[in-house]
């Protein structure tokens, strides 16, 4: 089964930063199969990026995503208040069918 | 505006059921795959479940398979969760996710329903 590993765990940066998460897959898996997700507490997760680099519906141009094989990235280029959550890396895996999630990265405010 | 509300959450002691709603409004349900999907306390997303949009499919996760049943009512606009055989470990919140078309990733999610495994 393949692990997503997310790192760092906790990223503590200040607004107007950029951000770099890293997904690191244990395997090589497809990109079309990699999204991540924005997680605030007591919310509902949000989809922002799909098929690795595709911004989801009414997701803000400073969110980027990049990568394939085994080493993906969310880029945030100008932090904002708003964007201090968890984040979360997710590969679909077509056979058996499954869904996988990185640990997760907490951006904090610094 | 697509909306999912959770609800049938609650404290249940080890070995017990319980069964978990989603009220879907803002899109065509009977035309979309849905999904379970949790998290423990203080752990990340782990996915759960997932049903087709006609209930002919349905996927679990290995540490739920055989204690947990998938199901909706179209008619209804509901999914369901039934779990049964509750562990602790099963302690987490409950969040019910919309498939995209093509299955890969979760487009739109509840806030969730909080379940409380404990004697």
């Amino acid at each position: 089964e393949i692990v997503l590993t997310q790192s760092p765990g906790t990223l503590s940066l200040s607004p107007g930063e950029r951000a770099t998460l890293s997904c690191r897959a244990s395997q090589s898996v497809t990109r079309h199969y990699i999204a991540w997700y924005q997680h605030k507490p007591g919310q509902a997760p949000r989809l922002l990026m799909y098929g690795a680099s595709s911004r989801a519906t009414g997701i803000p141009d400073r969110f980027s995503g990049s990568g394939s094989g085994t080493d993906f990235t969310l880029t945030i280029s100008r932090l904002e208040p708003e964007d201090f959550a968890a984040y979360y890396c997710q590969q679909y895996n077509s056979s058996p069918r499954g869904y996988i999630f990185g640990q997760g990265t907490k951006l904090e405010i610094k | 505006e697509v909306q999912l509300l959770e609800s049938g959450g609650g404290l249940v002691q080890p070995g017990g059921s319980l069964r978990l709603s989603c009220v879907a409004s803002g899109f065509s349900f009977s035309s979309y795959a849905m999904s379970w999907v949790r998290q423990a306390p203080g752990k990340g997303l782990e996915w759960v479940s997932g049903i087709s949009g006609s209930a002919d499919n349905t996927y679990y996760a290995d540490s739920v398979k055989g204690r947990f049943t998938i199901s909706r009512d179209n008619s209804k606009n509901t999914l369901y969760l039934q779990v049964s055989s509750l562990r602790a470990e099963d302690t987490a919140i409950y969040y019910c996710a919309k498939f995209t078309t093509n299955w890969y990733y979760f487009d739109y999610w509840g806030q969730g329903t909080l379940v409380t495994v404990s004697s």
